[in-house]
Formats: C-alpha cells, sequence, structure tokens
C-alpha cells in the first residue's frame, strides 16, 4: 500500500524567502503526482500535476519537481507572500493517497 | 458542469440517523473519488468509481458506508445509523481517467451530534 509523507508538518517564514517543500512516497511505480493548495475550510485547488515521465513543472513562482527513483517530490515557492499562507498538499494519483501536508504560514 | 458540485455544503444529523451526499461531477469525467478529511489531516481515501462500478471501495471504513453512481456521472454517498465519529468534511473529485488530475468540490461538512 502506497505511503505518503510529506515533511515539515508546518512552516513558518518571512515574506520574501524562498522555500521547499517536501513529499515522499513508498511506491515508486507511480502513475502521475499532484501538488495542491488548501485554504482554511476550503476545497482544494490544484497547482501543479507532474507527469511519471517529467522531471519539474512550473507554474508562476511554483516548481514542482519528481524523482521516482528516490519516491521524492518537492515542491519549491519563490519570493514567497502572505498571500501564499495555507496547507499544501501532494497526491499520488493512481493509488489515489495523500500526504497529511504542510501549514505554510508567510508572514508580512 | 464548470466544476464539481457538492451538496449540502454543511449536513447537521443526530446520532443514528441516515444522511445522503451528493457529487456531480464535471462532465465527461469518467472517474470520482470520495474522501474523507478530518481536521489537520489530509483527505482519506473511500472510493473511487470508474463510470458506473466501483473500481476501489477498501478506503470504506464499514459497512454503514456505502455509495452509488448509477449512471455514470452524479454519485451519493450514504451513511447509516450515524456516529459522532463520522463527523468530517467529506470531500468528492472527478478526473477524465486515474492517471489525469483530479478536480475537488468544495465539499460536505457533515456533523453528527
Amino acid at each position: 500500500k502506497q505511503e505518503v509523507t510529506q515533511i515539515p508538518a508546518a512552516l513558518s517564514v518571512p515574506e520574501g524567502e524562498n522555500l521547499v517543500l517536501n513529499c515522499s512516497f513508498t511506491d515508486s511505480a507511480i502513475y502521475n503526482l499532484q501538488w495542491f493548495r488548501q485554504d482554511p475550510g476550503k476545497g482544494l485547488t490544484s497547482l501543479l500535476l507532474i507527469q511519471s515521465s517529467q522531471r519539474e513543472q512550473t507554474s508562476g513562482r511554483l516548481n514542482a519537481s519528481l524523482d521516482k527513483s528516490s519516491g521524492r517530490s518537492t515542491l519549491y515557492i519563490a519570493a514567497s507572500q502572505p498571500g501564499d499562507s495555507a496547507t499544501y498538499l501532494c497526491a499520488v494519483l493512481g493509488d489515489m493517497r495523500f500526504g497529511a501536508g504542510t501549514r505554510l504560514t508567510v508572514k508580512p | 458542469g464548470a466544476g464539481v458540485s457538492q451538496t449540502p455544503s454543511n449536513k447537521v444529523t443526530e446520532k443514528g440517523k441516515y444522511v445522503e451526499l451528493r457529487c456531480d461531477p464535471i462532465s465527461g469525467h469518467t472517474a470520482l473519488y470520495w474522501y474523507r478529511q478530518s481536521l489537520g489531516q489530509g483527505p482519506e481515501f473511500l472510493i473511487y468509481f470508474q463510470g458506473t462500478g466501483a473500481a476501489d471501495d477498501s478506503g470504506l471504513p464499514n459497512d454503514r458506508f456505502f455509495a452509488v453512481r448509477p449512471e455514470g456521472s452524479v454519485s451519493t454517498l450514504k451513511i447509516q445509523r450515524t456516529e459522532r465519529g463520522d463527523s468530517a468534511v467529506y470531500l468528492c473529485a472527478s478526473s477524465l481517467s486515474p492517471s489525469d488530475g483530479y478536480t475537488f468540490g468544495s465539499g460536505t461538512r457533515l456533523t453528527v451530534v
């Protein structure tokens, strides 16, 4: 059974910092991996989808990488802003499993 | 529709009652998923439909939980004899196929009192 782990569970940074969120999975035979953002009391908003054959995907200040051999994906956020404060979740598609998320706070 | 729609957005019910939660996926999405999310936790997989059939129901916690998707579009999650521990946000997502990106609805917050 696929296990998905996200570290750290919570992160607080000052505005403007670059940061990395980590997602690890136990079964490297994944289809694709998707990163989501969840604001308090809201549903999940898709940020990036990485195909299993890709190594990275970029959208604006966000960059997600995928290393299947090591069972890891990272989400890089450049020049963080207070509006980036939310919980970030990764999901291994096909296995339909999520990590517990990283709660990010960006302080003005 | 333009997105995944879930109704109701909030449901308060008494312990022991029966509830139904509805999910209307994006038109043309053959894959539909139900998840349950408790406060501070990631979404917990419940069941996955491919078309009309439940392709994977391994996440349903017990036989009080049941879901249907009779025409391959709208799905209903049914919970019998609700317990206080069933209180959570129930999320529905759909995708073109299991390997395509998921689109989530806003969820139904279920409170069992």
